[in-house]
């Protein structure tokens, strides 16, 4: 297996709402990783998990709660969300510090 | 502060031609370069990559120039075809910022027949 996957595709949540987004990898890589990309711009880090160990945060609001259940498997979980949030979200894994391979992200609308 | 750039946010290429990406940094403590190529709705894909130790890498189609001292490096795509027609991302990350990749802003190839 050598791709990175993501659910939901799609998802779109009100600003109450609470959801979670699930990335899930079998190549064995030891690091994680969550962007948020928005139209036409590049994609900016959000987190990084280490050995199933938050790493990296970029100072991102405490609405996003990334989660490393296992070596194969992260989570973000979303809360009272803005409409400014909405946005795609990617999931990427590594083996090491280097080269990333990304998911195909979960396109999130906040109404 | 955006330290990785990608100054053409658009090109356009005959197929069957070269297509030459560039990308511009300012951190002298990049040591490893990306390109990725992304369609819409998806995630990026990733290309190639360049250690600072090298000024050259090939990929088939692909290969990627490293100039440490002007701080730019740029990615050859050739023969260029319909299918290369994306967004191309550059991303670079400091020797001390474990898995901390910069990314330009994307360059939009548009391959024609």
């Amino acid at each position: 297996d050598t791709e990175v996957t993501q659910t939901p595709k799609h998802l779109v949540m009100g600003m109450t709402n609470k959801k979670s987004l699930k990335c899930e990898q079998h190549m064995g890589h030891r690091a994680m990783y969550w962007y948020k990309q928005k139209a036409k711009k590049p994609p900016e880090l959000m987190f990084v998990y280490s050995y199933e160990k938050l790493s990296i945060n970029e100072s991102v609001p405490s609405r996003f709660s990334p989660e490393c259940p296992n070596s194969s498997l992260l989570n973000l979980h979303l809360h009272a969300l803005q409409p400014e949030d909405s946005a795609l979200y990617l999931c990427a894994s590594s083996p090491t510090s280097d080269t990333q391979y990304f998911g195909p992200g979960t396109r999130l609308t906040v109404l | 502060d955006q330290q990785v750039k990608q100054n053409s946010p658009s090109l356009s290429v005959q197929e069957g031609r070269i297509s030459i990406l560039n990308c511009d940094y300012t951190n002298s403590m990049f040591d490893y370069f990306l390109w990725y190529k992304k369609y819409p709705a998806e995630g990026p894909t990733f290309l190639i990559s360049i250690s600072s130790i090298k000024d050259k890498n090939e990929d088939g189609r692909f290969t990627v120039f490293l100039n440490k001292s002007a701080k730019h490096l740029s990615l050859h795509i050739v023969p260029s075809q319909p299918g290369d027609s994306a967004v191309y991302f550059c991303a670079a990350r400091a020797t001390d910022s474990w898995g901390k990749f910069q990314f330009g802003a994307g360059t939009q190839v548009v391959v024609t027949p």
